[in-house]
């Protein structure tokens, strides 16, 4: 049962670089959420896609690009990472319902 | 734009007490109301609230919504020390959740 899986766990980045941060779920679901979470701040909603193939900003799209390569995949690229990027992110799906929503475990990364 | 407002931000209380944590929304076709806890990692479910003046009920953990004044709030009584997280409320729409800040609740033994 492995659910909702991102990778890597923890990056460091300079600022400048890029990076991918890869995420996959084996529960057949449509739709498919990157959220960021600094502190104090909750989980803002950066990308989602409610179905393959298509994609929609949320709160806070700036600086970050996604790409849903299948059903079960859906990506968040950092294409020149900032500082200001510094954060935790999670990954999340659902089936039919939004409320049901799986995480992943989280990637904490910082832009130094 | 969608909106989930937390009150208190954080909270420092005895083993014991009871605690109150509030949510106000405003969300674009509003369908539910949901309170999450996260301790390290990725936060986990705890209740989903869908009609108004229903008091969901965990344990020692409590929860109403008030469709009419678009507000939440989270009851924990005879707190322990493992009750320390930070709980979040989410409210949502048609395809997606908003999130509040959250509240970070410290409970000193």
């Amino acid at each position: 049962n492995a659910g909702v899986t991102q990778t890597p766990k923890f990056q460091v980045l300079k600022t400048g670089q890029s990076m991918t941060l890869q995420c996959a779920q084996d529960m057949n679901h449509n739709s498919m959420y990157w959220y960021r979470q600094d502190p104090g701040m909750g989980l803002r909603l950066i990308y989602y896609s409610a179905s393959e193939g298509t994609t929609d900003k949320g709160e806070v799209p700036n600086g970050y690009n996604v790409s849903r390569l299948n059903k079960r995949e859906f990506s968040l690229r950092l294409e020149s990472a900032a500082p200001s990027q510094t954060s935790v992110y999670f990954c999340a799906s659902s089936g039919d319902r939004v409320e049901k929503l799986f995480f992943g475990s989280g990637t904490q990364l910082s832009v130094l | 734009e969608d909106k989930v407002v937390q009150s208190p931000l954080s909270l420092v209380v005895h083993e014991g007490d009871t605690v109150t944590l509030n949510c106000s929304y405003e969300v674009t076709n509003f369908r539910s109301l949901l309170w999450y806890k996260q301790e390290k990692k990725a936060p986990t479910f705890l209740f989903m609230l869908t009609s108004s003046g229903i008091e969901k009920k965990s344990g020692r953990l409590s929860s109403i919504l008030d469709k009419k004044e678009l507000f939440s709030i989270l009851n924990i009584t005879a707190t322990q020390t493992g009750d320390s997280a930070i709980y979040l409320c989410a409210a949502a729409g048609n395809e997606k959740l908003t999130f509040g800040t959250g509240t970070r609740l410290t409970i000193i033994p």
